[in-house]
């Protein structure tokens, strides 16, 4: 069965600094993967997908994450992290082939000390 | 051009009781998608809904129904309600052939 990790369940970071979020998953096949980030009380945005190709994917708000086949992952980068970067972050593994439900893992809580 | 929109915002029910949600699709999606997320957890994939027709299905037991309307929008229905049932409800939309969705702000149950 599908599956995604995110083994940290939350991250300090100080702004200006670089972060990186971890994300792995189990799937059968060619996975599509996402990256979305929750504000409290809010509902989902999404940040950056991935679906074939380049495997450096670039998404809004200076994100980016890579696909490495090899290791199953798809990790969250950017470069410096600004204050109101602070949220929770879900990654998500969609299911290819007639329906596209999303399986998320259990989220990123994202803490930006001043 | 709206996203997607769900109503109500919040709603306290009590254990027993039955619950109506709704939401509007992204203007030209067809396919909305319900996930419950519960405190503290990821969103957990209740069923999709495309062609007013349910087309795929989570864990969730037949008290979860729900139904699709020409116009695209969407109800989710919760019978019998569990303290357990507390959580927030998003709805996702997209596009039949586009694995993106797009979710709305959510609607926080409180079952009491």
């Amino acid at each position: 069965a599908q599956s995604v990790t995110q083994p940290d369940i939350h991250i300090t970071v100080s702004e200006g600094a670089s972060l990186e979020l971890r994300c792995n998953y189990s799937y059968g096949a060619t996975p599509y993967l996402f990256w979305y980030v929750q504000s409290p009380g809010q509902g989902l945005q999404l940040l950056l997908k991935y679906f074939s190709g380049d495997t450096l994917v670039q998404g809004i708000k200076g994100f980016e994450a890579e696909f490495k086949r090899s290791q199953s992952s798809f990790n969250l980068r950017k470069p410096s992290v600004h204050w109101s970067d602070a949220a929770e972050y879900f990654c998500a593994v969609g299911h290819t082939g007639g329906g596209n439900k999303l399986t998320f893992g259990t989220g990123t809580q994202l803490k930006v000390e001043l | 051009d709206a996203g997607v929109t769900q109503s109500p915002t919040h709603l306290i029910k009590t254990r027993g009781q039955q619950v109506t949600l709704r939401c509007s699709p992204k203007s030209g999606h067809d396919t909305v998608s319900w996930y419950q997320q519960a405190l503290g957890q990821g969103p957990q994939f209740i069923f999709q809904y495309y062609e007013e027709e349910e087309r795929q299905r989570g864990n969730f037991p037949d008290r979860f129904s729900g139904h699709q309307f020409p116009n695209y929008s969407s109800e989710l229905n919760v019978n019998a309600l569990l303290l357990g049932d507390s959580a927030l409800y998003l709805c996702a939309s997209s596009l039949a052939g586009d694995e993106t969705q797009y979710f709305g702000p959510g609607t926080r149950l409180l079952v009491l």
